[in-house]
């Protein structure tokens, strides 16, 4: 019984290149969530996907970032042309349904380091 | 604009005696609250949630009290233990929606 798997569990680029964080939720899960921890900061939400569908991207910046939870397969959180600021832990979380009675079960997170 | 809010980043507790960890929200449109608890280098987990028709929630030694009024929750640890010792967040969110993130409670539970 697997539970939200992300990978890598480190990722390290240089600044203008593209970084790929990838989620594969819980089994029987189509809910996922991204949130970014930078330093020293709280949980910030990013995007909410369903299959196919982006419901809440609320929290994503305007620029350079994207989502996508295709029909197969995990999520990707695609960051393009990455900065220094773009250093943070990134989490991935899943639910059944809109979290609810149990909330979310997160991944261990992607470490994105920009150099 | 943090609509959810741990004002006290660090929290230090001797084993055996009470934990309080406190969170405050701002938006009344929440109607429910969790609390998750982190290791470093590792996902958040679920420790206890909490719905806006209750106003206290036990699990074992983790009991949640949520104030409406004064729009506050907080999560009690009795006793605490070392194995507590980790980064708290608290969570809340609005007819299902995503949920907002407090900014974390270090506590460290001294042996």
């Amino acid at each position: 019984n697997a539970g939200v798997m992300q990978n890598p569990r480190h990722l390290v680029r240089r600044r203008g290149q593209e970084a790929r964080l990838r989620c594969s939720p819980m089994k029987g899960h189509s809910h996922v969530y991204w949130y970014r921890q930078l330093p020293e900061e709280g949980l910030k939400f990013m995007v909410y996907l369903q299959k196919e569908n982006i419901i809440d991207e609320s929290g994503m910046p305007k620029e350079r970032f994207s989502a996508e939870f295709p029909k197969e397969g995990p999520s990707i959180l695609r960051i393009q042309q990455v900065v220094r600021g773009d250093s943070a832990a990134y989490f991935c979380a899943s639910s059944p349904s809109t979290g609810g009675a149990v909330g979310y079960t997160f991944g261990s997170g992607t470490r994105l380091t920009v150099v | 604009d943090q609509q959810v809010k741990q004002n006290s980043p660090s929290l230090s507790v001797q084993e055996g005696r009470i934990s309080i960890l406190n969170c405050d929200y701002t938006n009344s449109m929440f109607d429910y609250f969790l609390w998750y608890k982190k290791y470093p280098a590792e996902g958040p987990t679920f420790l206890i949630s909490i719905s806006s028709i209750k106003d206290k929630n036990e699990d074992g030694r983790f009991t949640v009290f949520l104030n409406k009024s004064a729009k506050h929750l907080s999560l009690h640890i009795v006793p605490s233990q070392p194995g507590d010792s980790a980064v708290y967040f608290c969570a809340a969110s609005a007819l299902g929606n995503q949920f907002y993130f407090g900014t974390g409670t270090s506590l460290t539970v001294i042996p």
